[in-house]
């Protein structure tokens, strides 16, 4: 069965780090593209960062220069190692697997796969 | 950045009714990059519409997906009591960033 789990999330102060996993089973984490997606409280989701199966990756504005997302290929598992929290990152934070898919001489995009998220709340 | 408008906000409806969600692109995007999700309170996003128009593995047929350029459409055509949820839209096509529609809520009247 294709499935993610996320791990790691849990309250922590401003200024200080938190490093979420996301184990997959049923697929290889490092032959796909894989995201991270955020939800605040009662809010709409909000892309975080992507990893790319050749191992580029990319950031949202907001979390550029303080989170990395990085994969360990033996483990299968993904992360994202969050610094210099700030009370606006309180989301529940997802992983997704992120497709890119040939079809009729173009290729779709889009996440297929999510786990059911770790939730991350900064306050002091 | 391309912003993705989605309206209405909340679409009051009951069972049975067909539910006719927008979603509006500040700048032009490639069907290819155009997808739909449903959540549910306190579940992950499910993958509905990919391609703009293509159902996603599992997805009844009373699910459509519609449009082009800056004006897509998901149509739910006779709504089941666990179509109640919230819908997001979400492009690529100003890859690798990704942005999503701030959601339509699908509430029973």
């Amino acid at each position: 069965e294709v499935q993610l789990v996320e791990s790691g999330g849990g309250l922590v102060q401003p200024g200080g780090s938190l490093r979420l996993s996301c184990a997959a089973s049923g697929f290889t984490v490092s032959s796909n593209y894989m995201s991270w997606v955020r939800q605040a409280p009662g809010k709409g989701l909000e892309w975080v960062s992507v990893i790319y199966s050749g191992g580029s990756t990319y950031y949202a504005d907001s979390v550029k220069g303080r989170f990395t997302i990085s994969r360990d290929n033996s483990k299968n598992t993904l992360y994202l190692q969050m610094n210099s929290l700030r009370a606006e990152d309180t989301a529940v934070y997802y992983c997704a697997r992120d497709r890119r898919v040939a079809a009729a001489g173009t290729w779709d995009y889009y996440m297929d796969v999510w786990g059911k998220g770790t939730t991350v709340t900064v306050s002091s | 950045e391309i912003v993705l408008t989605q309206s209405p906000g909340t679409l009051s409806l009951s069972p049975g009714e067909r539910a006719t969600l927008s979603c509006r692109a500040s700048q032009s995007v490639s069907s290819s990059y155009l997808a739909w999700y449903q959540q549910k309170p306190g579940q992950a996003p499910r993958l509905l519409i990919y391609g703009a128009s293509s159902r996603a593995t599992g997805i009844p047929d009373r699910f459509s997906g519609s449009g082009s350029g800056t004006d897509f459409t998901l149509t739910i055509s006779r709504l089941e009591p666990e179509d109640f949820a919230v819908y997001y839209c979400q492009q690529y096509g100003s890859s690798p960033r990704v942005t999503f529609g701030g959601g339509t809520k699908v509430e029973i009247k």
